[in-house]
């Protein structure tokens, strides 16, 4: 059975902090990783993707893989009130085109 | 560009009655996918569409069906409906079936089976 993991949270951070999401995954294969926002009884939102191991940054937001580790890792530079909601981490399984969630990491942003 | 649309948004059902929710991708995606969120629980995998095919499905009992139809949108259907039915399905869409390819999110249909 192909796994993500995620800590359920809540992780409570200071406005203006750096939060730090993690995700691990069991499927050594996987190429594509992918970060989502889930605001409360919304639909998932993309953060961004990332498919090499390093580092990739969009605004205040960076990605971060390590495949030997088979771990992926979300940081929020900057934190604000408006990025409290659940972050979702999705795989792409190897050998099959199907997305793999965590069940997600509940972030509180406290002013 | 439109995004991934999904209808109805909230729907209301009796148990044993039958749904049908709906789907359109975004314009150029091939691929459909679809996902349950129950309340407070992580999205599981229903099914995957690709080029009007069912090229995968998660571990639902065959009441959970769909079909997508030429123009790519798809319905997922639900016949004989049991109280954890009740969720949020989600749609979602990407280009193809090339690997690496993000999917991207409807704002999903809200059912409760009562």
């Amino acid at each position: 059975q192909k796994e993500v993991e995620q800590n359920s949270g809540p992780l409570s951070v200071p406005e203006g902090a750096i939060a730090s999401l993690n995700c691990t995954y069991s499927d050594r294969g996987s190429q594509s990783f992918f970060w989502y926002r889930q605001y409360s009884g919304k639909s998932p939102e993309l953060i961004m993707s990332i498919y090499s191991n390093g580092d990739k940054e969009d605004g205040r937001f960076t990605a971060q893989l390590n495949k030997a580790s088979q771990y992926v890792s979300l940081l929020i530079r900057d934190s604000q009130p408006s990025d409290s909601a659940t972050y979702l981490c999705a795989v792409k399984a190897s050998g099959t085109y199907k997305y793999i969630f965590g069940t997600g990491t509940r972030l509180k942003v406290l002013a | 560009e439109a995004g991934v649309t999904q209808s109805p948004t909230h729907l209301i059902k009796t148990r044993g009655q039958q749904v049908t929710l709906r789907c359109s991708p975004i314009s150029g995606h091939t691929s459909v996918y679809w996902y349950q969120q129950a309340l407070g629980l992580g999205l599981q995998f229903l099914l995957w569409y690709d080029e009007g095919e069912e090229r995968n499905r998660g571990n639902f009992p065959p009441r959970f069906s769909g079909r997508q139809f030429p123009n790519y949108s798809s319905e997922l259907n639900v016949n004989a409906l049991e109280l954890e039915d009740s969720a949020l399905y989600l749609c979602a869409s990407s280009l193809d079936q090339s690997s690496g390819n993000t999917i991207y999110f409807g704002e999903g249909s809200w059912l409760t089976v009562v």
